[in-house]
């Protein structure tokens, strides 16, 4: 398997454009979740998903914030509008049977908004 | 809101030498895992210690937990230049959404 894979590896784009960040999970896996890791705030929890379904999005930001997993091989987490204070590395990771088990992590998309 | 803290905030020793790491948490877990992330890239699994679990082992990584109090260390002994990253524990509570929580990690590094 090629693990967790997430695209773009970073992005650059001016406040208030949409910005579109893509995760495909490991096969097989029933759960995926969206983390936001920035110097100030250290790594924090945006959403999850059991089986496709959104579990818990209370650590999304705001509404300019939305996830979806339109099927088990593919999830977005989309900013509309972007602000400057998004600018962070956006991981997706993915575990079977939940978080009480190994999570495995894509490599990261870097979002600088300017 | 961060459950498990490492400490120190940053480790600088040579090549050889051992380097510990530890986590403190406020509520009970389920179980406790070590996480290790180079320089821009993604967060890789060490170790998962469950709560009735005391020490485990793998290779050079040795982790310890005291559920009484609420800590765990990540013990790297003969360290090398390639160990240099940064680690992060991340809990996982008890009677909770069994979500893990990560720590704001130690900065290792080792000088060749």
């Amino acid at each position: 398997d090629a693990g967790v894979i997430q695209s773009p590896r970073h992005e650059v784009t001016e406040m208030g454009q949409e910005v579109t960040l893509r995760c495909k999970p490991i096969s097989g896996h029933d759960y995926l979740f969206w983390y936001r890791q920035t110097m100030m705030r250290g790594l924090e929890l945006l959403i999850y998903f059991n089986n496709n379904v959104p579990i818990d999005d209370s650590g999304m930001p705001e509404d300019r914030f939305s996830a979806k997993m339109p099927n088990a091989s593919f999830s977005t987490l989309k900013i509309q509008p972007s602000e400057p204070r998004d600018s962070a590395v956006y991981f997706c990771a993915s575990s079977l049977g939940g978080g009480a088990n190994v999570l495995t992590f894509g490599a990261g998309s870097r979002l600088t908004v300017l | 809101s961060q459950q498990g803290e490492e400490d120190p905030q940053a480790l600088s020793i040579q090549e050889g030498e051992n380097a510990t790491m530890n986590c403190s948490y406020k509520t009970s877990i389920n179980n406790l895992q070590w996480y290790r992330q180079n320089s821009g890239r993604g967060l890789v699994h060490l170790i998962l210690i469950r709560s009735n679990e005391r020490e485990k082992h793998s290779g050079r990584l040795r982790v310890t937990l005291d559920t009484s109090k609420k800590s765990s260390s990540l013990l790297i002994t003969a360290s090398r230049a390639a160990d240099t990253a940064s680690y992060f524990c991340a809990t996982v509570t008890s009677g909770g959404s069994y979500i893990p929580t990560f720590g704001r990690g130690t900065s290792l590094i080792v000088h060749p």
